[in-house]
This record gives C-alpha cells, structure tokens and sequence, in this order.
C-alpha cells in the first residue's frame, strides 16, 4: 500500500494567516492526489482533484501544487469557516489511502 | 446534484454482519461513477473500504477484503456494504461516496455511526 504522510498533524493559525499543509506519499503518484476538508460531525468535501485543480464552488484561496511524492495544500488567506481537518488521498492505485489528516485550529 | 443517503443498523453484536445500503437520488446508479465506502473510527482518520462499478466490477481494501462485500441493485438504485465477523476496531463511522475518474470522491453521504457491542 501507498502510505501518505501528512505535516503537520495538526496547526495553530489566526484569521488572515496564509497556511500550508504538506502530504508526502511513500512512491511517486505523479499528479493523482486528492485533497479534502471534513468539519466535526460532517462528511469530507472535496477540495482539490488531480493535485491542484479546483473543485467548483471550493474558494479560489484554496490552492494545491506538487507531482510526485511532495504536495502542498495552501490557504492563502485563512478565514473563520477554513477550521477543520484536512486530509489528502492518493487515488494512483489501489488500495486509496489517506493521510492522517491535518487539524487546523484558531490560535 | 446526486444526493447519497447510508442506512442501516446502528448497533451490531460482535462477531455478526454489519449491513448498510447507500441510496442514491438525483441521477442513475448507471451512471460512469465507483460507487464506494469510506470509514472513520471515532476520533480518527479514514480509511477506504471499496468500491464497486454498475458492472459489478469490485475493488477491495486487502486489509478488510476477506470481510467485506459491496453491491449493486441498479433496479433500485442503490449499493450495499457486508462487513462479516465484526469487533469492537469495526465501530466506526461509515460513509458512501461517488467516485469519478482516478478515484476522485466527489460526493457523500452523511455518515452513519455503526457501533458494535454485545
């Protein structure tokens, strides 16, 4: 199985703060990675689809960028509904696999 | 928009089968989508379960693929998850989703809390 490794685990930031999220996959997965938003008590949302195209209707301060075994989910401008937990799956083979997912918290 | 909606038992004795279907309302089970299963432990991450095409074509997590079985009922318009001998590390939250191509979940259902104990 494809492990993916995402850093921080979790992250303080303020309203405003730009904020970036890294996924690490353990073989190279060119482009196929995936990012998704899961607030408590919710399902995930996607965010991101092929690394860094956008899903329709997600903000445009959410971007995504990487190929390969190092991705990065960025929020340029954090604001008050972006407190969640962040997880990224590689859908390259099977079986899919997420990260452990990233708790972004108000500081 | 398809909308897609879990239900089943919410509570399963250990070494029995868990059993849920996913509804799918607002477009055709038909459709060029992977019909899938994700799950959450309380407090955890998630983990990919399987998925299944309108064919019958099956992928299965090796970790669970000995337990578990998805299929379709494309009369009906909907696709079920068995999960057989259960203990208490299968209590989780099980969530249905639509897979477009390469494995995107670009929908899901709500979630449904599936707790096993005696």
């Amino acid at each position: 199985d494809i492990q993916m490794t995402q850093s921080p685990s979790s992250l303080s930031a303020s309203v405003g703060d730009k904020v970036t999220i890294t996924c690490r996959a353990s073989q190279s997965i060119n482009s196929y990675l995936n990012w998704y938003q899961q607030k408590p008590g919710k399902a995930p949302k996607l965010l991101i689809y092929a690394a860094s195209s956008l899903q329709s209707g997600v903000p445009s301060r959410f971007s995504g960028s990487g190929s390969g075994t190092d991705f990065t989910l960025t929020i340029s401008s954090l604001q008050p509904d972006d407190f969640a937990t962040y997880y990224c799956q590689q859908s390259y083979n099977m079986p899919r696999t997420f990260g452990q997912g990233t708790k972004v918290e108000i500081k | 928009q398809m909308q897609l909606q879990e239900s089943g038992p919410g509570l399963v004795k250990p070494s029995g089968t868990l059993s849920l279907t996913c509804g799918v309302s607002g477009g055709s089970i038909s459709s060029s989508n992977w019909w899938s299963w994700v799950r959450q432990p309380p407090g955890k991450g998630l983990e990919w379960i399987g998925e299944i095409y309108h064919s019958g074509t099956t992928h299965y997590n090796p970790s669970l693929k000995s337990r578990v079985t998805i299929s379709v009922d494309k009369s009906n318009n909907y696709f079920s998850l068995k999960v057989s001998s259960v203990t208490a590390a299968d209590t989780a939250v099980y969530y249905c989703a639509r897979g477009e191509i390469f494995g995107v979940l670009k929908g899901w259902g709500q979630g449904t809390l599936v707790t096993v104990s005696s």
